[in-house]
């Protein structure tokens, strides 16, 4: 099934680190996905990891995949808040069609 | 290289009226993906197109709503009669061939009054 599920809200202070949670149903599933979008705005590709990978990090990003569990997450180092905004997890069911979550809006309190 | 590009980016139509959304995507894509966002929901697949080619539109309604990719010219969805529960946000993405990443456009918001 395509049924990707994420908790709605997570509020973090600056300078904190953040970790945003994420589980899927598809197993076979190629890539898994974060995406960014900020108020009003169209979704930003932050970044990807293949499914034969545990781990992925790219600045301040890190990225954990858990192929057992179909559990992904993502962890911001060093949270600011230019990273207020909601963060979707997605995977791909098949070559070309995404599935997304519901949304993690991610509040950064000074 | 710009962005995947989308207008309007607000259009209003009144229930029974057409909403024509155009997307234009990023030089040397030839794949088209059309996704809608109903309010604090994630976004939903509604159709795949390739140049002159509809690939997939499972996710598509089948009544009034329809979707192209000419040979030149942006992609277009059209929603015919609109109605309220039409009222979403709608993201074009695109892609080159062979290759996993999609590159979403700012959205259309749709409001039918």
């Amino acid at each position: 099934g395509e049924d990707v599920e994420q908790s709605l809200f997570l509020s973090v202070r600056e300078g904190d680190s953040s970790v945003i949670n994420c589980t899927y149903t598809d197993s076979s599933s190629t890539y898994l996905y974060w995406y960014k979008q900020e108020p009003g705005a169209g979704l930003q590709l932050l970044t990807y990891i293949f499914s034969n990978m545990d781990m992925k990090q790219d600045q301040r990003l890190t990225v954990l995949l858990n192929k057992k569990d179909k559990h992904l997450s993502l962890r911001i180092a060093d949270t600011q808040t230019g990273d207020s905004a909601i963060y979707f997890c997605a995977e791909n069911p098949n070559d070309y069609k995404l599935s997304f979550g519901a949304g993690t809006t991610v509040t950064v309190r000074a | 290289n710009a962005g995947v590009m989308q207008n309007p980016r607000h259009l209003v139509r009144r229930r029974g009226q057409e909403a024509r959304l155009r997307c234009s995507p990023m030089k040397g894509h030839s794949h088209v993906y059309w996704y809608r966002q109903l309010p604090e929901e994630g976004l939903k697949f509604m159709v795949y197109l390739q140049k002159e080619n509809i690939i997939d539109e499972s996710g598509m309604p089948k009544e009034r709503f329809s979707a192209e990719f000419p040979k030149e010219g942006p992609s277009i969805l059209r929603i015919q009669q609109v109605v309220r529960g039409d009222s979403a946000a709608y993201f074009c993405a695109s892609s080159p061939p062979e290759t996993p990443q999609q590159y979403f456009g700012p959205g259309t918001r749709l409001t039918v009054t």
